[in-house]
């Protein structure tokens, strides 16, 4: 059957630190894989997508790699800071036809960034 | 636009109770999207549409959930005769086309 992990449910790092996220599928082949914040009691927030033939993607700290053959991604956010803690989830997004945009997400990862 | 809103906020009511639950989407958006989150969860598809058309509906829903997306613009989500295991977080979502999507700040249910 199709599986997501995230593999923390949390991590702790401290501030200026490189915080490194993990997410890992099988049985699955998504066209695009997305990465979202959320905070406690709000709906989640887009922060990076990556295509299928893409390696990596960068947004100001924000770092995303796709690798197909492991069926893995790596989320990372250079220089952390406390406003960076948050629930972090990464999200597929299949292949094809009409199907596109019904994502499947992972668990989350809680990230709590010390001063 | 202030982006995707939806209301109420928090529901709470008796099992056995119908519950209906109104999203807004960003208008220009045709995709929407019906997610449900517990807690320590990732959100979990439901269902979606494209423009007034629903396209899919999650095998795990059970018939007591239906949709609607009238005319293309808001979104209902109804519940029939709840349980105490539909308590959650409804998160809805809208996108245009494969573009990312913005979701709302959901609607929490408690089941009595």
């Amino acid at each position: 059957s199709q599986k997501i992990e995230q593999n923390s449910e949390a991590l702790n790092i401290q501030e200026g630190k490189t915080a490194t996220l993990t997410c890992n599928y099988t049985n699955y082949s998504p066209a695009y894989l997305q990465w979202y914040r959320q905070d406690p009691g709000r709906g989640p927030v887009f922060l990076l997508l990556i295509r299928e033939n893409e390696k990596e993607k960068r947004k100001e700290r924000l770092k995303v790699t796709f690798d197909t053959t492991l069926k893995q991604s790596l989320f990372h956010i250079t220089a952390s800071q406390p406003a960076d803690s948050a629930t972090y989830l990464c999200a597929l997004d299949p292949f094809g036809g009409t199907s596109y945009g019904k994502l499947t997400f992972g668990q989350g990862t809680i990230l709590t960034v010390h001063p | 636009d202030t982006g995707v809103s939806q209301d109420p906020r928090h529901k709470i009511t008796k099992r056995g109770q119908n519950v209906t639950f109104r999203c807004d989407p960003i208008s220009e958006h045709n995709r929407l999207y019906w997610y449900r989150q517990t807690l320590g969860q990732g959100p979990e598809f439901l269902t979606y549409f494209q423009n007034e058309a629903q396209l899919e509906k999650s095998r795990l829903l059970s018939d007591r959930f239906s949709a609607e997306r009238p005319k293309g613009s808001f979104s209902t989500l109804e519940i029939q005769r709840t349980e105490q295991g539909d308590s959650a977080m409804y998160l809805c979502a809208s996108s245009w086309g494969r573009d990312e999507q913005f979701f709302g700040p959901g609607t929490r249910l408690t089941v009595l």
